[in-house]
């Protein structure tokens, strides 16, 4: 089955050591997104990539990083996780335009971030 | 500033009867709405989605209505089941963006 797959599912990592968080995805999908969840509170959008090209939002914080080395891959990059950081960290994708556009985004199950 | 706002954090209702969940948005430039369900441990999945340009969708047994003027959406499901169970986000795109505003979600619990 076509999916996103997110790899861990739960990471704990201590205060200030930096982490990588990765999405893969089968949907050869052209976007992908990290989204930041913390309890009781909506998805935030850190940002996105369209192809290789990379979108970030406004008021993500330069701790955040993140890379997309192919169509299937793309890594979260927290360089010195505080104690704030700690949430759930969604990854999605959706077709982008052309003949397979679609406004519809598939969400991987998402990395629970534990920071000690 | 939420853009997009649900009210109501829970809502109980009686397997079988009708589940209204509510969403209202600021922003008139919003152009395409959808509804995700989330259960525990998982990620959102999609569940139904309209247009601007339309007041009803139906799909099923879930219905999304919008309200353009009062910048309401809501979500019908009829008969509500006990796997019905789960948090419910409204989510919102504007014209050309990529960005998906999300809601804070109501928490469905159906009532055997």
């Amino acid at each position: 089955d076509a999916m996103v797959i997110q790899n861990p599912r739960y990471q704990v990592t201590q205060f200030g050591k930096p982490v990588t968080l990765s999405c893969s995805q089968t949907l050869n999908h052209n976007v992908m997104y990290w989204y930041q969840q913390k309890s009781s509170q909506a998805p935030k959008l850190l940002f996105h990539y369209y192809d290789k090209d990379f979108n970030n939002e406004a008021d993500t914080p330069d701790n955040f990083q993140s890379r997309r080395p192919n169509t299937s891959f793309c890594f979260l990059d927290i360089r010195s996780p505080g104690l704030g950081d700690a949430a759930m960290y969604l990854c999605a994708t959706s077709p982008g335009q052309g003949a397979s556009f679609s406004y519809e985004q598939y969400f991987g199950p998402g990395t629970r971030l534990t920071v000690t | 500033d939420q853009q997009v706002k649900q009210n109501s954090p829970s809502l109980s209702v009686q397997e079988g009867r009708i589940s209204i969940l509510n969403c209202d948005y600021t922003n008139s430039m919003f152009d395409y709405f959808l509804w995700y369900k989330k259960y525990p441990a998982e990620g959102p999945t999609f569940l139904i989605s309209i247009s601007s340009i339309k007041d009803k969708n139906e799909d099923g047994r879930f219905t999304v209505f919008l309200n353009k003027s009062a910048k309401h959406l809501s979500l019908h499901i009829v008969p509500s089941q006990p796997g019905d169970s789960a948090v419910y986000f409204c989510a919102v795109y504007g014209a050309g963006s990529y960005q998906l505003t999300f809601g804070k979600g109501t928490k469905l619990s159906v009532i055997p």
